[in-house]
């Protein structure tokens, strides 16, 4: 099956700096992938996604880039602020037998320094 | 208003009790979902349905059941509670639509 791997799984970084997260997946039939943002107490939320016939999004300071030969993408987001300290996941996502399956990955923690 | 809401928030029970986490949505979708999240392991899978009458296991079902009552709800049932069930649970939805999952706030449960 899809195996998601997230680096780093903590990441620190001064209020303004930017913050790059990476993942890897096995599988090349693999074509969705989400990004989820958790907040202290609450259900993760929807960030930012891309699909495999895209090979990078943006969306104000947040953008995810795709490599589909290396099977990897990234998280990155600019002008860090305080409150964009959270855990993210990002996640690969399959067809298989008609359900669309998803993989995440284990999480990094963020934390912005002001 | 929240759209995918579950109850309850927080829980504490103790080895072989029966206990059941509710989830409930006003998404109008028709698909659900049941998740664990531990520490370091990210989420897993525990059921899926995709209405009311067609319910799957998903990675993790052993120890676990579910109930698709209406559209709107999906409650997780554990029979018999032991202590490696401790973790935050969290239901999602996803409309047939979108590859989107909208998650709740999550349940935290403790078995002692």
């Amino acid at each position: 099956g899809e195996n998601v791997e997230q680096h780093p799984s903590t990441l620190s970084v001064q209020e303004g700096d930017s913050a790059v997260i990476k993942c890897t997946y096995s599988d090349s039939a693999s074509n969705y992938f989400p990004w989820y943002k958790q907040e202290l107490g609450k259900g993760p939320q929807l960030i930012i996604d891309i699909r495999s016939n895209v090979g990078e999004k943006k969306d104000q300071r947040i953008a995810v880039t795709l490599n589909k030969t290396a099977k990897h993408f990234s998280l990155h987001i600019t002008e860090t602020q305080p409150e964009d300290s959270a855990v993210y996941f990002c996640a690969a996502s399959i067809k298989s037998g008609g359900y669309q399956k998803v993989t995440f990955g284990i999480g990094t923690k963020l934390q912005v320094i002001p | 208003d929240a759209d995918v809401t579950q109850t309850p928030r927080n829980r504490i029970t103790k080895t072989g009790k029966r206990i059941m986490l509710e989830c409930s949505q006003t998404k109008g979708h028709d698909r659900m979902y049941w998740y664990r999240q531990d520490p370091g392991l990210g989420l897993q899978l525990i059921y899926y349905s995709f209405d009311v009458k067609d319910i799957n296991k998903g990675e993790i079902s052993d120890g676990y059941s579910v109930s698709r009552q209406a559209q709107a709800k999906f409650s997780l049932s554990l029979e018999s509670a032991i202590p490696n069930q401790t973790a935050l649970y969290f239901c999602a939805t996803k409309g047939t639509t979108t590859d989107t999952q909208y998650f709740g706030p999550g349940t935290r449960l403790t078995v002692l």
